[in-house]
């Protein structure tokens, strides 16, 4: 069964530092999203990206987070400037466009020190 | 402002029991919900969904109900299984504009064999 699949699995960085957070979305997708996760609180929108561009964000998706689909089957987020409440369980998803079942990815742990 | 909540945080049952966990929303605008699983270490999976002309739908062991009028969704487990222990988000979705899913805090069912 076709999976969505993140890199790596946990990033431990120093505030201040740039991060790029790796995903590969199920192949045949056209929607891409990522959401973040704190500790013990709700999933979050971040952004969603479509035809190559974004089509949604979120008021977390300030100026230090940026997307990318850099080939045919990566969807990167960065984080320019990472800072302490950056620290979070980042997850990547696709979806068909047929319908708004979402895959989600097992996620990122980020760890900002 | 407009919210998605759960009732519990924590629901202990028994392996075989039926399994309800309840979802508040507060947005008379939202027409399509969602819940979602999450087992530990991973994304949120898609269980079921449930468009808001509708009342009732089934899946495999899951049951969705909706009740707009007093804005609650739920879902029913039948014949829990410990492979069923995750967190449940609940999550709407706005008609019309956004179709990012707005999700609920959690509920943490946890089974016992």
């Amino acid at each position: 069964e076709p999976e969505v699949t993140q890199t790596p699995s946990h990033q431990v960085t120093q505030m201040g530092q740039e991060v790029i957070l790796r995903c590969v979305p199920i192949s045949n997708h056209l929607y891409f999203y990522w959401y973040r996760q704190i500790l013990g609180q709700k999933v979050e929108f971040l952004v969603s990206f479509y035809n190559n561009e974004i089509s949604e964000k979120s008021e977390i998706f300030d100026d230090q987070f940026s997307v990318e689909r850099p080939d045919g089957s990566n969807f990167t987020l960065k984080i320019r400037s990472t800072k302490l409440e950056d620290s979070a369980m980042y997850f990547c998803a696709s979806s068909g466009g047929t319908s708004y079942e979402q895959y989600f990815g097992p996620g990122t742990r980020l760890t900002v020190t | 402002g407009e919210s998605v909540g759960l009732h519990l945080p924590t629901l202990s049952v028994q392996e075989g029991d039926n399994s309800i966990i309840n979802c508040a929303y507060s947005n008379s605008a939202s027409d399509y919900f969602i819940w979602y699983k999450q087992e530990s270490g991973k994304g949120p999976q898609f269980i079921i969904d449930i468009r808001s002309n509708m009342d009732k739908r089934q899946g495999q062991r899951v049951t969705v109900l909706l009740n707009k009028t007093v804005k609650h969704l739920s879902l029913q487990i039948a014949a829990t299984q410990p492979g069923d222990s995750a967190v449940y988000f609940c999550a709407e979705k706005g008609w019309g504009g956004s179709y990012i899913p707005t999700f609920g805090r959690g509920t943490s069912l946890i089974v016992h064999p």
